[in-house]
């Protein structure tokens, strides 16, 4: 299967701060999606982002799939931003999705 | 937010025994997941749907069998479970294999 490595596997902020999460891929993908899994454990979907430029409020996604990797920026970071963020790929077969392991953020009052 | 449930949500088991984990939707998606949660390791793919009676092998598929004989339940069965199964077990759906997919809240399993 596709390897997914992600970094920083933790990270911790002052509330205010930014931060650049990173993904990358071992092989072309047909569909990539960051997750947030709040502290309660449940799963949000964030972004579809197979390539190019997304951006929701306060979090923006950016996917290079030819050089496969996709970042994930939080700006003004709050307490509620803390949790997991994950990032999965499709792989060409479709319908086989990949996790990685995930970055655990905690935002500091 | 997508209408997904889980039934149990907690469960506790012996070693041994069959177990059988729901997950229904009511949003007529057509593609519906099965993943496994542990520490290190993310998520990882057990089973999956393409419509009824349709379905196929993830990464990580010994031990379990799944079935979907209406659109809206998707079934995971441990026949015999081990203590290696302990996990959280998480449904997802979505409309199409290249499309956003929704997850449900989860099923905490120990199994003793």
């Amino acid at each position: 299967g596709i390897q997914v490595e992600q970094s920083p596997p933790d990270l911790i902020l002052q509330e205010g701060a930014n931060s650049t999460l990173r993904c990358n891929f071992s092989d072309s993908v047909n569909n990539l999606q960051w997750f947030h899994q709040n502290p309660w454990g449940q799963l949000i979907n964030l972004f579809y982002i197979p390539s190019g430029t997304k951006q929701n409020g306060r979090l923006s996604a950016t996917t290079v799939a030819t050089e496969r990797y996709s970042l994930l920026y939080i700006s003004s970071s709050q307490t509620t931003d803390s949790g997991v963020y994950f990032c999965a790929v499709e792989s060409p077969n479709f319908n086989k999705f990949y996790f990685g392991s995930g970055t655990k953020l905690n935002v500091k009052p | 937010d997508a209408g997904i449930t889980q039934s149990p949500r907690h469960k506790v088991t012996e070693t041994g025994t069959p177990v059988t984990l729901r997950c229904h939707q009511t949003e007529n998606h057509r593609y519906m997941y099965w993943y496994r949660q542990d520490p290190g390791h993310g998520l990882r793919l057990i089973h999956y749907s393409y419509g009824v009676k349709d379905t196929d092998k993830g990464e990580v598929s010994d031990g379990y069998s799944v079935s979907r004989s209406k659109t809206e339940d998707f079934l995971l069965t441990l026949e015999s479970a081990t203590s290696s199964q302990t996990s959280v077990y998480f449904c997802a759906i979505s409309e199409r294999p290249q499309e956003t997919q929704y997850f449900g809240p989860g099923t905490r399993l120990l199994v003793l």
